[in-house]
């Protein structure tokens, strides 16, 4: 069965420095996505980035960008110049071609003035 | 512009009381699924629909039951609320089933079981 691991349950950054958030991931398939979802407080969980297996690059939106590392079964998330609006749980997330989501526990971050 | 949208946000209903969320979606996806979230544990699939087509996780409880009457609307019934019912039941959709879609998520219907 597929894991998904996120190991910090709380971040912390100042404003306008840098924080990765990592996640650790279990699979026996070789074609899957991994996703990185934002839930606010009190608000909807929307999608920051995703990441193709089968891309060797890694994906970047902005001030996000993950370090997927294929063999280590890891994809961690990287947010660049953070903004108090950062602030949110964030989610790691597979999906396999079994349309199977499984998330982790996510990481609470919190953003410093 | 909401596009999937859960009602009620808060519900509490009494142990043993059947009791129905809602979710509906303005995006026209063909997949709509339902999660348990309970507190600071990752979001659990329950079930989804393809649409019409119900597919139920193994380890969802006969407890809880979806209906989907039509492409916008799916319903997640619990039967008989136990206190362990209690959480956020996430409500999302997806474009279709191939893995390249992402999900949307709706807010979220927090139930209390008293």
């Amino acid at each position: 069965a597929q894991t998904v691991t996120q190991s910090q349950p709380e971040m912390s950054v100042q404003e306008a420095e840098t924080v990765t958030l990592s996640c650790t991931y279990d699979t026996s398939e070789s074609d899957y996505y991994l996703f990185w979802y934002k839930q606010p407080p009190s608000r909807q969980m929307i999608l920051v980035i995703r990441q193709e297996a089968y891309k060797q690059q890694n994906a970047t939106e902005n001030r996000f960008s993950v370090n997927f590392q294929k063999a280590a079964k890891s994809f961690s998330l990287k947010i660049s110049d953070s903004q108090l609006g950062d602030a949110a749980m964030y989610f790691c997330a597979y999906r396999n071609t079994g349309n199977q989501f499984y998330f982790g526990t996510g990481t609470s971050l919190t953003v410093i003035p | 512009d909401a596009m999937v949208i859960q009602n009620p946000r808060y519900q509490v209903t009494q142990f043993g009381k059947p009791v129905t969320l809602s979710c509906s979606q303005t995006l026209n996806h063909n997949v709509m699924y339902w999660y348990q979230q309970k507190s600071s544990q990752a979001p659990k699939l329950l079930f989804h629909y393809y649409d019409k087509d119900f597919n139920n996780e193994a380890d969802t409880p006969d407890n809880f039951q979806s209906r989907r009457p039509n492409t916008s609307f799916c319903f997640l019934d619990i039967r008989s609320p136990g206190l362990g019912d209690a959480a956020m039941y996430l409500c999302a959709t997806s474009r279709d089933l191939a893995n390249t879609y992402e999900q949307y998520f709706g807010p979220g219907t927090r139930l209390t079981v008293t």
